[in-house]
């Protein structure tokens, strides 16, 4: 059981938008940094937004974070067959000093 | 371009121990803590254990607790994992990564398997 909840799949048809919810507690997400990753399938993750809703460069801006109390969002715009991969959520818990990660959305894209 | 190479991963017994290396090269290493963080078949992602840039301070899952040990050698621009009594359940792909110096790991390795089995 995760400490950051995550819906297990999600999908939409190419072209389409699609949010990813990950929901936490006031240790984690509220006081803290939240930062997204995705997985592609037989690779590394690779880090999409830090600081709730920032994007390296190399990230297009179809790729969004947002946050609000204990919860946070990823949206992605205009889906690509390529943006089928893992989606994780993560976080400090200052309450336990731990990182802790959601367990993680699969994306189908129909 | 920053470059993290994990190595030392391989199959081990039940209760012995083994230790992964992580070579970090493209940025300062000394200015930034690192992550170690694990995938079992199949599963999600599992943060492991921090340790400052410095290697002052080091925070560990409960997990691995008093089983795995994380340490650097800035001079060498490396980040270890000395794991021991290892069980079947430590069976994953261990990534080891940058943190952002805002506890989030940025960068990642690609990553060494690690199997416990007899």
């Amino acid at each position: 059981q995760s400490v950051l909840t995550q819906p297990p799949s999600v999908s939409a048809a190419p072209g389409q938008k699609v949010t990813i919810s990950c929901s936490g507690s006031s240790s984690t997400i509220e006081n803290n940094y939240v930062s997204w990753y995705q997985q592609l399938p037989g690779t590394a993750p690779k880090l999409l937004i830090y600081d709730d809703n920032r994007r390296p460069s190399r990230i297009p801006d179809r790729f969004s974070g947002s946050k609000s109390g204990t919860s946070a969002t990823l949206g992605i715009t205009g889906l690509q067959t390529g943006d089928e991969a893992d989606y994780y959520c993560g976080t400090w818990d200052s309450s336990l000093s731990v990182w802790v990660f959601g367990g993680g959305t699969k994306l189908t894209v129909l | 371009q920053v470059q993290l190479v994990e190595s030392g991963g391989g199959v081990v017994q039940p209760g012995r121990s083994l230790r992964l290396s992580c070579a970090a090269s493209g940025f300062t290493f000394s200015s930034y803590g690192m992550h170690w963080v694990r995938q079992a078949p199949g599963k999600g992602l599992e943060w492991v254990a921090v340790i400052w840039y410095d290697g002052s301070n080091k925070y560990y899952a409960e997990s691995v607790k008093g089983r795995f040990t994380i340490s650097r050698d800035n001079s060498k621009n490396s980040l270890y994992l000395r794991m021991s009594s290892l069980r079947a359940e430590d069976t994953a792909v261990y990534y080891c990564a940058r943190d952002s110096l805002k506890l989030e790991p940025d960068y990642w390795g690609q990553g060494t398997p690690v199997t416990v089995s007899s």
